[in-house]
């Protein structure tokens, strides 16, 4: 059974405008998330993170927003660029380890 | 940045070979980790290391093992490789338990 979920494959967006990635959860004791970003045949880069005790992080054009009651998050990305363009995973630290997401997919139109 | 290397970047060999995928990070993390990913598939956790002397098995079940003789390098071996163990192999590191970990740039690997 899957902890965390990403129920879209794939997101396509305009250059320029907002990109929004959906994750949801299951394990209510999960309490910290992260989104990495990983493109073809190179690892996942670490984008941002956020603890429980947060609703909202922000690092540059990157926003986490957590909503604990709804064990949903989300990744927003404004604007948009076509660099941008990769695999978005979410993933949920539990008992140390990483729980992942299957991923989205983002493609960036110009 | 991170600094964590993998080599090779790609192989391609035959079935019944033994390999091993190389894993060296610079930044002196106690925490190392080995992934699993098939395209479009979540990254599956198939072995962990907490320090020297210290490997565990991850959530999926694998037929290859580590060692971790240096707290630098984790390397992952098959001791025959089958076209089942055709995937993308990923070599994380991290400072503690919970920290962010930081990704190698992985092995396709493809066994014929």
């Amino acid at each position: 059974d899957q902890q965390v979920k990403q129920n879209s494959p794939s997101l396509s967006v305009q250059e320029g405008r907002i990109s929004i990635l959906n994750c949801d959860y299951t394990n209510s004791m999960f309490d910290y998330f992260l989104w990495y970003k990983k493109y073809p045949a190179e690892g996942p880069t670490f984008l941002i993170s956020i603890s429980s005790i947060k609703d909202k992080n922000e690092d540059g054009r990157f926003t986490v927003f957590l909503n604990k009651s709804a064990k949903h998050l989300s990744l927003h990305i404004v604007p948009s660029q076509p660099g941008d363009s990769a695999v978005y995973f979410c993933a949920a630290i539990n008992n140390y380890q990483l729980i992942w997401g299957a991923g989205t997919k983002l493609i960036i139109k110009p | 940045e991170a600094d964590i290397y993998q080599t090779p970047r790609y192989l391609v060999i035959g079935t019944g070979k033994k390999i091993t995928l190389e894993c060296s990070q610079t930044m002196g993390h106690d925490k190392m980790y080995w992934y699993q990913q098939d395209p479009g598939m979540e990254l599956h956790l198939i072995h962990y290391s907490y320090g020297v002397n210290s490997t565990e098995k991850g959530d999926l079940s694998s037929e290859s093992t580590v060692s971790r003789i240096r707290t630098e390098h984790f390397p992952l071996t098959l001791e025959s490789a089958r076209p089942s163990h055709t995937s993308q192999y990923l070599c994380a590191s991290s400072e503690g338990a919970r920290e962010t970990q930081y990704f190698g740039p992985g092995t396709r690997l493809l066994v014929l």
